[in-house]
């Protein structure tokens, strides 16, 4: 049972642009979410997070959109930089903090061109 | 910034052999880690998660005997696959919980350890 869905297995943008990836979630428990970013043979590097208490997060040129409704979340990156290119997993916790078990989605691979 | 380190790296073995996968925490303690695999071009899954000086707790359908985990310090976690076949043969993440101060990421994850079982 796959509770943290990312629907798009790939993306591809041109430098400069924005890239959006998305996130969809179906445990309603799930009140914190987070964005790692990982390259291959290495491990996840946190990018930015979000509590249910919120709905817009912001960090530098990385935006996190929660729509609680929805169960749906959207990573924002404006420019994309081809740096950028790597894969993007969205990850789910309860209790409001990432302390605990962290539930992650298939991932996406970004991949920004020059 | 507060960093894991994971050993080995890449490890490839004989089928039936034991592999132990140690993680650090290098400039925090780490009360909490936690296991995780990731087969190709999916999820990161976890196994289990692991409480210094007592017993893990695994997540359903992993084996507790297959996937021994030792917390036996704040600052190390070892997991060992026992009798290790080519199916468990996959990418082995850790991460540990960082309690000494608050942030908005207090699981920081080590770089991974590649099994490969022939």
């Amino acid at each position: 049972d796959q509770q943290v869905k990312q629907n798009s297995p790939s993306l591809s943008v041109q430098e400069g642009r924005i890239s959006i990836l998305n996130c969809d979630y179906t445990n309603s428990m799930f009140d914190y979410f987070l964005w790692y970013k990982k390259y291959p043979a290495e491990g996840p590097t946190f990018l930015i997070s979000i509590s249910s208490i919120k709905d817009k997060n912001e960090d530098g040129r990385f935006t996190v959109f929660l729509n609680k409704s929805a169960k749906h979340l959207s990573l924002h990156i404006v420019p994309s930089q081809p740096g950028d290119s790597a894969v993007y997993f969205c990850a789910a916790s309860k209790g409001g903090t990432s302390y605990g078990k962290l539930t992650f989605g298939q991932g996406t691979i970004l991949t920004v061109h020059p | 910034g507060a960093v894991v380190s994971q050993h080995p790296s890449w490890v490839i073995c004989k089928s039936g052999t034991s592999v132990k996968i140690e993680c650090r925490s290098l400039d925090f303690q780490a009360t909490t880690m936690f296991w995780y695999r990731q087969f190709p071009k999916q999820s990161l899954m976890l196994m289990a998660t692991s409480n210094e000086g007592s017993k893990a707790t695994y997540e359903q359908g992993v084996e507790k005997d297959k996937f021994l985990i030792n917390h036996a310090s704040l600052t190390l976690s070892t997991l060992t696959v026992t009798s290790a076949h080519p199916e468990d043969s996959s990418f082995y993440i850790c991460s540990a919980r960082d309690h000494s101060f608050y942030s908005n990421q207090p699981q920081h994850f080590g770089d991974g350890t590649r099994l490969s079982i022939l």
